[in-house]
């Protein structure tokens, strides 16, 4: 079974420029999450799907953040304009339901210069 | 108050030891919980789940004490592959909350 897919594994980008991160996860999960993971500290949600519908983006810095899953299926995270702090791994899971283990995909390692 | 408390370590053991993790959790209402393990520059893979008193796997057991509120990971027989963080992460009512890890240093 192919897991979750994840790309760019890699982008350095400068301050205030744009970028967005693609997911595609585990085929038949219902639920998918990003996650934001500064080095040393533990993954932290940054919005939640249940299907094409947003359950919890209660994390998510909207002013600068937006995702979406429009089919349900796969879905992309932006960033725009990003800044220093941004820089971090970006991990994106998915579930078959929302009570059900996580299975993560390799991640995005973004550099913000 | 952190949702999940954890030691960040690094614990460092020689190989054939037995190391115990604690975690610590603040919501009372929390379901089922999950031991996750995230070795260097990889993602988290889950490791075990633990939804009554305990749960054992080979050389691993976890542990729930949920009137002190916390969790324990115990690995028996260290071996140099168990080297990385382990993530604790109790699941509340559809939500999940991700620990900071202990790293551990397994050592020849």
């Amino acid at each position: 079974e192919a897991g979750v897919a994840q790309s760019p594994r890699y982008k350095i980008i400068e301050k205030r420029q744009s970028v967005a991160f693609w997911c595609n996860p585990i085929s038949g999960h219902a639920t998918l999450y990003w996650y934001q993971q500064i080095l040393g500290q533990g993954p932290k949600l940054l919005i939640q799907f249940q299907n094409n519908g947003v359950v919890d983006d209660s994390q998510l810095p909207k002013d600068r953040f937006s995702a979406e899953r429009l089919k349900g299926v796969d879905s992309t995270l932006k960033i725009q304009p990003a800044k220093l702090e941004d820089s971090a791994v970006y991990l994106c899971a998915s579930s078959p339901g929302q009570s059900d283990t996580q299975y993560f995909g390799p991640g995005t390692r973004l550099t913000v210069l | 108050r952190k949702e999940v408390e954890q030691d960040p370590g690094p614990f460092n053991v020689p190989e054939g030891a037995t190391v115990a993790f604690n975690c610590t959790y603040s919501n009372s209402a929390s379901q089922s919980f999950f031991w996750y393990r995230q070795d260097c520059r990889k993602e988290p893979k889950l490791l075990m789940s633990v939804y009554s008193s305990g749960n054992e796997d080979g050389r691993f057991t976890a542990q729930l004490n949920r009137a002190s509120q916390y969790i324990s990971l115990l690995i028996r027989d260290s071996k140099l592959s168990d080297s990385a963080t382990y993530l604790c992460v109790p699941r509340g009512f559809n939500k999940f909350y991700f620990g900071s890890g202990t790293k551990l240093n397994v050592k020849p």
